[in-house]
């Protein structure tokens, strides 16, 4: 089983709005990330938590707050946003963070500030 | 030069016909290679790993050029469920980062 789920699929927020969007893999993988897509561009890389520590931030303003409470589960809490922060957010995890390690995506979730 | 350069197209193929994409990477130290396949609306997927020469299966075989610093993703006998984005993936390091191309766009048509 290779799943990552993510909620919500679709979420519309105001720009005062406070959000969190969540992501969960049962593969026992120690390594999670963040990445945003805007329309027909490749994903961009936000975060990357490696055994539940940030590894890397990818100078991601600080409206987005990323949180790993535990090794199956990793949120993105989202407050202030901009209009042009609209986007698919992908979560993604890798057995470690290895650079032969396969990276498994979620299927998203769709993201649209008023 | 970009980290990974991936032609965008599109490239629009009949029903049946081969097509190949090629992609080039910068850091002649990278190790391993990605393709992902991402359909409209929806998340990328892997298709295939090369970590060698080379990879098949099935109608896709990955082809890896260390010298040229390039990798090939060949598809034989394209079926309309094959329209999809192929993206070019190399990790930058062990860090987790992957460096993705912009994507090349497939359609097959009947």
């Amino acid at each position: 089983d290779t799943e990552v789920t993510q909620t919500p699929k679709h979420l519309v927020m105001g720009m005062t709005n406070k959000k969190s969007l969540k992501c969960e893999q049962h593969m026992g993988h120690r390594a999670m990330y963040w990445y945003k897509q805007k329309a027909k561009k490749p994903p961009e890389l936000m975060f990357v938590y490696s055994y539940e520590k940030l590894s890397i931030n990818e100078s991601v303003p600080s409206r987005f707050s990323p949180e790993c409470p535990n090794s199956s589960l990793l949120n993105l809490h989202l407050h202030a946003l901009q209009p042009e922060d609209s986007a698919l957010y992908l979560c993604a995890s890798s057995r470690t963070s290895g650079s032969q390690e396969t990276q498994y995506f979620g299927p998203g979730t769709r993201l649209l500030v008023l | 030069r970009k980290e990974v350069e991936q032609d965008p197209g599109p490239f629009n193929v009949p029903e049946g016909a081969t097509v190949a994409f090629n992609c080039t990477y910068s850091n002649s130290a990278s190790q391993s290679f990605f393709w992902y396949r991402q359909d409209c609306r929806k998340e990328p997927k892997l298709l295939m790993s090369v970590y060698s020469s080379g990879n098949e299966d099935g109608r896709f075989t990955a082809q890896l050029n260390r010298a040229s610093q390039y990798i090939s993703l060949l598809i034989r006998d394209s079926k309309l469920s094959d329209s999809a984005t192929y993206l070019c993936v190399v990790p930058s390091s062990n860090t987790g980062k992957l460096i993705f191309g912009q994507g090349t766009t497939l359609q097959v048509k009947p």
